[in-house]
């Protein structure tokens, strides 16, 4: 399988703890999205890296949660000391950058399957 | 600011045609993306426009004008398998992200 995969595929944890998703993109893809998405709603952009660098955070990003992609393959979003609200679909989407060549398949987002985190 | 929308909720025939609006008011666009969700699965593309005009493919045509910050997604003889929620997005010029509507939940009766 050469899409986007997500680890774990669900999460139940208590409130307070700490945890961390690991996403793997599409190995020539170099920027990588992660998105929330609550019931009812559309997803939401939480960060994205382009290679290793993270260029932009949202203000959903609390202090709490935490993204890397050390080199540039892989990337980990942990949450610290987990809420309720933290409660969500979190998704993870990997691309080329614009003004690569090949159209719109060239830059579409391509997602993962999601990790269902619960907070109880 | 960004803002889109959606209808929430829309129901059709099987077999019928079924158009799906999305206005948007975004500070910069690089294209409007129609993706299919089904409950508890991840987004799958259907859909780009990035020129006004009409984009078609299959039973499934998207329709954007830049000037009226309209698109629309229009599907053609339903099937049942076509109930899911459809997300319209709108893609930022210097990140690509995508900046999404709530959704609109299309079930499709027999």
């Amino acid at each position: 399988d050469t899409g986007v995969s997500q680890d774990p595929r669900h999460k139940i944890t208590k409130r307070g703890q700490n945890v961390t998703f690991r996403c793997d993109p599409i190995s020539e893809h170099n920027r990588l999205y992660w998105y929330r998405q609550t019931l009812g709603q559309g997803p939401e952009f939480l960060t994205y890296f382009q290679n290793e660098a993270q260029l932009e955070k949202s203000r959903l990003l609390s202090d709490r949660f935490s993204a890397e992609r050390p080199k540039g393959s892989f990337s980990t979003l942990e949450i610290q000391r987990t809420e309720q609200g933290d409660s969500a679909m979190y998704l993870c989407a990997s691309s080329h950058s614009a003004g690569s060549s090949g159209g719109v398949n060239s830059y579409e987002q391509y997602f993962g399957p999601g990790t269902r985190l619960t907070v109880t | 600011g960004q803002n889109i929308d959606q209808p929430t909720e829309m129901t059709a025939t099987e077999g019928a045609i079924v158009q799906i609006n999305c206005t948007y008011q975004t500070s910069g666009f690089n294209g409007l993306f129609w993706y299919q969700q089904h409950a508890g699965e991840a987004p799958t593309f259907l859909s780009y426009n990035v020129l006004d005009g009409l984009e078609e493919k299959g039973r499934f045509s998207s329709f954007l004008s830049r000037s009226k910050g309209y698109s629309y997604l229009l599907l053609k003889e339903l099937q049942m398998k076509d109930s899911a929620s459809y997300l319209c997005a709108v893609r930022e010029v210097a990140t690509d992200k995508l900046i999404f509507g709530t959704g609109t939940r299309l079930q499709v009766f027999p």
